[in-house]
Formats: C-alpha cells, structure tokens, sequence
C-alpha cells in the first residue's frame, strides 16, 4: 500500500459545482497534513494546512479524520480558476520529519 | 521581496555531462529540500538539509550530490551516474523540517 494515496482523477465539473477530494495515509503515526495546488507546470503551491479541528479559508474546506486515515478536500462554488492539481502532503516523525506527497488529483472546472 | 529562486528554468546538456542546478533561498528557513517530478508522478525527495552543513539522502538519491555551505544556498549536482536524469527538478524550504514548504519556480533538465 502507498504511503499517501490520492485518486488522480481528472475531475470534471461545471463552474459552481461543489468539488471533494480524498486522501488516505497508510503511517498512523502521520502528523502534518497539508494540501497544495499545482498549476500546470509550475511548482506547487501551499493551499492550505490541515488540523484536527478541521479549517475552513472561504470556498476551501479541509477536515483531517485520523480513525479512518484521510483527509479530503472541499471546494464550493468553483470557478474556472481553481483548475489544477491538488496534491495531498503527509508528514510524520521517524527519527526525522517524513515528509511524502500524494499524485495528486487533477481537477477541471467546465464552464 | 522574500522567495525561492532556481536557475536555469530550462537547461539542457548532453549525456554523460554533469550539471548542476541553483536553488538559493532569502526565507530564513533551516531546511530545504530537492524533489524530482516527473510527468504523471508525484514528487520524489532527492535530498533534504534541516540545517547548513547537513544533509540527508532522500528516496532517490543515487546520481545525485548535494552540498549545504551556506543557509541560503542548497545547489543539486546531476551527474552522469544517474540513468535517467531528465525531469522537473523543485527546490523547495521551510522553517524546519517537516514544516510547511514553499517552493522555488523549478528547472527542466533535458539530457539529449
């Protein structure tokens, strides 16, 4: 089983649709857990940090679900521009901070 | 403005050569971090340093070499060892290590 697994899509949807991506981690013991986007072939690009709480940034909804090993992405509303790849980061400590990166799933917005 | 920078943002060498990419950094940040992307795959951690002087292989090390002289500074050496050396190469640095990273505009190496 892969560290990180992300379903690399791509995903489909009109413009104002409600988007959401999972993403399991195999390591228990994971810590850290970050989204990031990536714009075709540019360099990613933090989106957001995940807490145990769960944290909302306007139309971005990130919850983290430690039982069940995941974390996923919500995306309302969504426009045009939030056509990319969004990659899941998962660190954890091992004697050093781990840090491993999902494939990421690829979305695009139709108009 | 602070920031990660890399240079060439293209660069391509003949096989067999070695060559070696910039990554210098004004963030402050102790760590820093090479990745290889390649298309259709996710990023693979070549090295990492937490701290100047100090550096640690990543998942993919072989046919690379780092070195970390200084903070600001974490340039990746593609020798002519590594079997297929062409790809998208990020640099990328945070606080510490295993903090939240942030990451130079990257470098395409074609090796013709």
């Amino acid at each position: 089983r892969k560290e990180v697994e992300q379903d690399p899509g791509p995903f489909n949807v009109p413009e104002g649709a409600t988007v959401a991506f999972n993403c399991t981690y195999s390591n228990s013991a994971s810590q850290s857990f970050f989204w990031y986007r990536q714009d075709c072939r540019k360099e990613p690009k933090l989106l957001m940090s995940v807490y145990s709480s769960g944290n909302e940034d306007g139309r971005f909804t990130a919850q983290l679900n430690r039982a069940s090993q995941y974390i996923s992405l919500l995306i309302r509303d969504s426009k045009l521009s939030d056509s990319a790849t969004y990659l899941c980061v998962v660190t954890y400590s091992g004697g050093y901070q781990k840090v491993t990166f999902g494939i990421g799933t690829k979305l695009q917005v139709i108009p | 403005d602070g920031g990660i920078t890399q240079s060439p943002k293209y660069l391509f060498r003949k096989e067999g050569q070695n060559v070696t990419l910039s990554c210098e950094q004004n963030l402050n940040h102790d760590a820093m971090y090479w990745y290889r992307q390649d298309p259709g795959q996710g990023l693979r951690l070549i090295y990492y340093s937490q701290i100047v002087n100090d550096f640690q292989k990543g998942d993919i090390a072989e046919g690379y070499s780092v070195s970390r002289e200084k903070k600001e500074s974490f340039p990746l050496t593609v020798t002519s060892a590594q079997k297929n050396p062409t790809a998208f190469y990020l640099c990328a640095s945070s606080i510490v290590q295993g903090g939240e990273q942030f990451f130079g505009p990257g470098t395409r190496l074609t090796v013709l």
